[in-house]
This record gives structure tokens, sequence and C-alpha cells, in this order.
């Protein structure tokens, strides 16, 4: 059935480092790709996201790549900051068909000043 | 403020009761999805509904059932809960049918004594 898969699970870094997590999904008619971030107890909110005619997007410290031959996509957080810190979800879905949006299982992020 | 409202907030109930928690989609927005979040936990997709009908089915219980109404606010209904059952609930809405983004209400946090 249709699987995303989330790597790493936490992350610790230092405030100023790069952080990058990565996502497989299985479903090769998937052809959109959100980044979602919770922080505790509240919603998540999408920060970023990438269709598969891009391979690659940007917004200021984030970014977000894509390979389709490969089916995975990664998040890209440079000159990271305490509020980063949060969970962060990659999703799929497709534009077709039953459209439902597979979540990762998150990557617990922690940014260290 | 993403726009999505739901209600309430907190709920307390008791083993083999039975809930309600309501969803406002952002005005426009035709479907809606419901997801559970179990503590720590990621995002299960439950059910969606477009334009009134069910479009997609995750791992929803048959103790659980959802609709969405002719102005397009939705209602999952929790029946025969149990200590397992406690979650946060959210509910995103979304323009059209998959491939878009999909903007998540405050959530409801199912507590089950």
């Amino acid at each position: 059935g249709e699987n995303v898969e989330q790597h790493p699970s936490t992350l610790s870094v230092q405030e100023g480092d790069s952080a990058v997590i990565k996502c497989t999904y299985s479903d090769s008619a998937s052809n959109y790709f959100p980044w979602y971030k919770q922080e505790l107890g509240k919603r998540p909110q999408l920060i970023i996201d990438i269709r598969s005619n891009v391979g690659e997007k940007k917004d200021q410290r984030i970014a977000v790549t894509l390979n389709k031959t490969a089916k995975h996509f990664s998040l890209h957080i440079t000159e990271t900051q305490p509020e980063d810190s949060a969970v962060y979800f990659c999703a799929a879905g497709s534009s077709g068909g039953y459209n439902k949006l597979i979540f990762g299982a998150g990557t617990r992020l922690a940014v260290h000043p | 403020d993403s726009g999505v409202t739901q209600t309430p907030k907190h709920l307390i109930t008791a083993t083999g009761q039975r809930v309600t928690l309501r969803c406002s989609p952002r005005s426009g927005d035709l479907s809606v999805y419901w997801y559970q979040q179990s503590l720590d936990q990621g995002l299960q997709f439950l059910i969606q509904y477009y334009n009134g009908e069910e479009r997609a089915k995750g791992n929803i219980l048959e103790r659980f059932s959802a609709q969405q109404f002719p102005d397009l606010h939705s209602e999952l209904n929790l029946s025969s809960l149990e200590l397992g059952d406690s979650a946060l609930y959210f509910c995103a809405s979304s323009v059209a049918m998959g491939g878009n983004e999909q903007f998540f209400g405050p959530g409801t946090r199912l507590t089950v004594l």
C-alpha cells in the first residue's frame, strides 16, 4: 500500500548548523509533496511544498528537493534557530484518484543555542 | 489562524460514550479531511469528504463515522469510546481534492477516562 518513510526520527543540531530530513514514498502517482511543521500541542502548519514538475524549491532558509526517479524528497533548513525546534512531517499526495495525503512519521528537531 | 475551525477544543468523557467533533472548513474549501494524532505519534488519515461525498478512507475504525453537510461543515462521530481513542483529532480543508495544500484546524483534544 501507500507509504511514506521519514528519517531521522529525531535530530539534534547546534544553532547555526544545517538540518536535513529525508522522505521516501512508494506511490509513483504521487505528484505533490508538502512539509508541515508542528509545535507542541499546536496544529501542523505548511512551511513549503513542491510539485513533481519541479526539482527544487527554496524559501529563505528552507529548501526542498525532489528526486522522482528515486521517489525521495528532502527538507533542508540552513542557519537553524531555536525557534525551528518542532516536529516536521513530510507527506505525499496526488491530484488524481483518491487524493489523500500520506504523512511520514515525523522528525523531532531540536536546535540548541 | 488557518481559517479552519474546530469545536470543542477539549473533550473529556468516559469509556463507552459517544462524542461528536465538529469542523468548519475555510471559506471556499470543498474538501475536508480528518486525522487522528495519538501522543507523540504521526498523523493518521481517517477519512475525506468532498462537497458532501465521502472520497477516501484511511484507518478509520467501524466505531467512527463522519459526514459533511450541505453547508460544508463536517462532523466526526466516535462511539463506544475506548481509552486508546484518546488523541488529538485534526480537521483539514483544501480547495479541491488532493494535490493541493491542506490547512489544518487547531484540533480537538479528546481524553477518554
